[in-house]
């Protein structure tokens, strides 16, 4: 079975600066996507970003980027220029590419920003 | 398009009491999922279903049942509420296959047993 490991309960940064929350999974797979979802207080699963495993080129959505390591099976996100609504329960996720047994989420990383 | 909806979205049991969950999705999606989310532990898969007529358990299935009722909802039944159960219940679905999988997901129910 997949694991997925968040080793940051919790973390702070101030606002405009750089944060980068960890991530590390587990798998025998070799084809499969990885996730980052937002969850703020309302509880909303927003996806973040995606990363397909067979590309060796980092996912960027605006200010959210990835450092995607195959080899090394981690995958970090990273928040530039953070902003107060970044603030949120951040998950990371796996999923089989043809597997129909759903995401196996980490279990998760509280973001703080600093006003 | 409505996505997946899922109610009720608040509810409170008795202990010893049984409830159904329901959910549905309007994207002709052929898996569909039951995750609940607890303080601590990220969301946790309960069931699945990966087509019409077949469904699976995950993770953390015991006190559940679930139904297929056709491809369209997917209904999770607590049969005898525990106060372990209360938590924040998430319905998703996915279409399954090399062409993508995005994963939509519900807007959660919450769930108190006392």
């Amino acid at each position: 079975a997949q694991t997925v490991t968040q080793s940051q309960p919790e973390m702070s940064v101030q606002e405009a600066e750089t944060v980068t929350l960890s991530c590390t999974y587990d798998t025998s797979e070799s084809d499969y996507y990885l996730f980052w979802y937002k969850q703020p207080p309302s509880r909303q699963m927003i996806l973040v970003i995606r990363q397909e495993a067979y590309k060796q080129q980092n996912a960027t959505e605006n200010r959210f980027s990835v450092n995607f390591q195959k080899a090394a099976k981690s995958f970090s996100l990273k928040i530039s220029d953070s902003q107060l609504g970044d603030a949120a329960m951040y998950f990371c996720a796996y999923k089989d590419r043809g597997g129909a047994d759903g995401l196996t989420f980490g279990k998760g990383t509280h973001l703080i920003i600093q006003p | 398009n409505a996505g997946v909806t899922q109610t009720p979205k608040f509810q409170v049991l008795k202990t010893g009491q049984s409830m159904t969950l329901q959910c549905a999705q309007d994207m002709n999606h052929n898996s569909m999922y039951w995750y609940r989310q607890d303080p601590g532990m990220g969301l946790r898969l309960i069931y699945y279903s990966a087509s019409e007529g077949t469904t699976d358990k995950g993770e953390v299935p015991n006190g559940y049942n679930v139904s297929r009722l056709n491809k369209r909802e997917f209904s999770l039944r607590l049969e005898s509420a525990a106060p372990s159960q209360t938590s924040v219940y998430f319905c998703a679905s996915i279409s399954v296959g090399y062409s993508g999988n995005t994963i939509y997901f519900g807007e959660g129910s919450w769930l108190t047993v006392v």
